[in-house]
């Protein structure tokens, strides 16, 4: 079954403890990005990925980092959380950055 | 700037008042509209695909239609099922990315 998972689903951590939220597609996608769903601001870009090795900035990317060492798995590292990353967070991978994007199920992520 | 404005933000109808919602964008040439759906808590559902002014796409009670301006995602004969928020995106000019609407909540009573 086509898919892109993410883990872990929920996740409550306290600021400052580095976290690693997992993403891996079974597609063969060449695109992964991931966004924040913030309630009256909607989905916004994090980071995306053209390729292996190839990331850049979206629309948010302050506090996050990101790495392609593999063309199916995708990472969201937070190295310092603030609680003003609290969020739900998903994981997307198209064939393309403008073709049909199919995402995970989310993380809420809950720093305090 | 490139936006996309969903509208409206939330939408109540009976079991099966049909009705239509709106994707509105500005836009320097628009490659592609998306529409989904997205269940509480759960990651959008890739529902459509249009590409020029004029393209219709239909699954079920749903039919999702574009002009230059424009989209609009027709609900005909709702049931309580197909209540879920509504996410549009578009790509817009070069870019390669999807800029996302805010959404429209929808709720269907029984």
């Amino acid at each position: 079954e086509a898919q892109v998972t993410q883990n872990p689903r929920y996740l409550i951590t306290v600021t400052g403890k580095k976290l690693t939220v997992t993403c891996s597609q079974n597609m063969n996608h060449e695109y992964m990005s991931w966004y924040r769903q913030d309630p009256g601001l909607g989905l916004r870009q994090i980071y995306y990925s053209m390729n292996v090795e190839v990331t850049d900035k979206g629309d948010v990317p302050e506090g996050y980092k990101v790495s392609r060492k593999e063309k199916r798995n995708f990472p969201l590292i937070l190295e310092s959380p603030s609680p003003n990353q609290t969020s739900l967070y998903f994981c997307a991978s198209s064939y393309r950055g403008n073709t049909e994007a199919f995402f995970g199920q989310g993380t809420r992520l809950t720093v305090v | 700037e490139d936006q996309v404005t969903q509208s409206p933000e939330a939408l109540r109808l009976q079991e099966g008042e049909s009705s239509s919602l709106n994707c509105s964008y500005t836009v320097s040439g628009l490659r592609g509209l998306f529409w989904y759906r997205q269940d509480p808590g759960k990651g959008p559902e890739f529902l459509f695909t249009l590409y020029s002014a004029g393209e219709e796409k239909e699954k079920e009670r749903l039919k999702a239609t574009l002009t230059k301006k424009e989209s609009f995602l027709h609900i005909t004969a709702p049931k309580p099922e197909d209540s879920a928020t509504y996410l549009c995106a578009a790509t817009l000019g070069g870019a390669q990315k999807l800029v996302f609407g805010q959404g429209t909540r929808l709720t269907i009573n029984p």
